[in-house]
């Protein structure tokens, strides 16, 4: 089945370490997106990628990177300058046509010790 | 830049009973897309419900349908008959129509809680 996996599950780091989020799609989507959801604020916009090779910075991008290089998958990098790493992380993917929405991945959470 | 605004942190219903989310927008455009998700204890996010802006009549999907009031810019969110498993968070998100896969705007969501 198709579908979009994010891994790992839980992720625990130390203070000061940069850390990689996986999210890979099998479903040929063209964009993908990754969301910070922190208690009460919603998610909030990262980073987006609408083809190969291309991103945009989303609303909270200080302190993330981000690469494109296949299609089906967009790693996001948790840097030591993100003041606030602690969260829980969404990856999505959007088909074409905007009246689709996403495809969610089950979400990684992140916590900096 | 759209906003959403979910003005209600928690609601609560008693099983069987029907309960209304509210969202409104804030936006300038007139052609767009409006979209409720579940988030349940699993923290999946799932699609309940979207809406075409240009469609008058509004979307229905099984117990849960939606009012929208373009001129208002409201987008409530309407559950009946609630069952122990609508417990969630919902958000409320909103999609320009203008150009290629730009992202959804979310709001703050509504924390629901179902009571037996």
């Amino acid at each position: 089945d198709g579908g979009i996996t994010q891994s790992p599950k839980y992720l625990f780091r130390k203070e000061g370490q940069n850390v990689t989020l996986s999210c890979e799609q099998n479903l040929n989507h063209d964009a993908m997106y990754w969301y910070r959801q922190d208690p009460g604020q919603g998610l909030r916009l990262i980073y987006y990628s609408q083809i190969v090779n291309d991103f945009q910075k989303g609303d909270i991008a200080e302190g993330y990177s981000v690469s494109r290089e296949k299609k089906e998958s967009f790693p996001l990098t948790v840097t030591s300058a993100q003041k606030n790493p602690t969260a829980f992380y969404l990856c999505a993917s959007s088909k074409p046509g905007r009246l689709y929405g996403y495809t969610f991945g089950s979400g990684t959470r992140l916590t900096v010790v | 830049a759209q906003t959403v605004t979910q003005s209600q942190p928690e609601m609560s219903v008693q099983e069987a009973e029907t309960v209304t989310l509210s969202c409104t927008y804030d936006t300038s455009e007139s052609d767009y897309y409006l979209f409720w998700y579940k988030q349940p204890p699993s923290r999946q996010m799932i699609l309940v419900i979207r809406q075409e802006a240009y469609k008058q009549q509004n979307a229905t999907e099984n117990r849960f349908s939606v009012n929208f009031q373009k001129a208002a810019k409201s987008f409530s969110l309407k559950i009946s008959d609630s069952q122990l498993g609508d417990a969630a968070m919902y958000f409320c998100a909103y999609r320009t129509m203008n150009s290629g896969n730009t992202p959804l705007v979310f709001g703050k969501g509504t924390r629901l809680s179902v009571i037996a």
